[in-house]
């Protein structure tokens, strides 16, 4: 089955505690994306991925880091969480950028206190 | 600087009737569209889409228009469903200066009733 998987699901953290949430996809898409939701806000891209060791910025990359040294995981790092990252976080995959459907993991709602 | 514009946060249809979701956006550099619906606590789900060159995209029960002099499309439902109550994102893409750009909506939730 076509998929997309983000971990965890939830997370409740501290301030200033660093922390990854990983994201793995098994269709061997080439583009990866990392979004947030907030109310009002809709989705806005955070970092994006086109291929292996290829990363670069999206709308609100401020605070958060990302890499891809294999094709299917594209993890989000937060180096030093801060509550204004609290939101509902989704990766997404797709063979093409823009043109194409992409695929969203199921999401990943983080809490920083 | 909202470039995808979803002006109606929410909306609310008898089941049977036609649903019209509308977008707006700012950017001309924008070539092509796509829809995506959303159910809670599950990631959105690719619905249609639409390239600048056309007009209109069937798929089904889901249509969608682009008006590109007025910069705005819209995704039309029909019949409208029980099932089809989500929120609905339009994004717009471009490639500008080989920079990658997919920007969403901030969505209009959708609810049929019977």
């Amino acid at each position: 089955e076509a998929q997309v998987t983000q971990n965890p699901r939830y997370l409740i953290t501290v301030t200033g505690k660093k922390l990854t949430v990983t994201c793995s996809q098994n269709m061997n898409h080439e583009y990866m994306s990392w979004y947030r939701q907030d109310p009002g806000l809709g989705l806005r891209q955070i970092y994006y991925s086109m291929n292996v060791e290829v990363t670069d910025k999206g709308d609100v990359p401020e605070g958060y880091k990302v890499s891809r040294k294999e094709k299917r995981n594209f993890p989000l790092i937060l180096e030093s969480p801060s509550p204004n990252q609290t939101s509902l976080y989704f990766c997404a995959s797709s063979w093409d950028f823009g043109v194409a459907e992409a695929f969203f993991g199921q999401g990943t709602r983080l809490t920083v206190v | 600087d909202q470039q995808v514009k979803q002006n109606s946060p929410s909306l609310s249809v008898q089941e049977g009737r036609i649903s019209i979701l509308n977008c707006d956006y700012t950017n001309s550099m924008f070539d092509y569209f796509l829809w995506y619906k959303k159910y809670p606590a599950e990631g959105p789900t690719f619905l249609i889409s639409i390239s600048s060159i056309k007009d209109k995209n069937e798929d089904g029960r889901f249509t969608v228009f682009l008006n590109k002099s007025a910069k705005h499309l819209s995704l039309h439902i029909v019949p409208s469903q029980p099932g089809d109550s989500a929120v609905y994102f339009c994004a717009a893409s471009a490639r500008v200066f080989g920079t990658d750009k997919l920007i969403f909506g901030t969505g209009t939730r959708l609810q049929v009733f019977p």
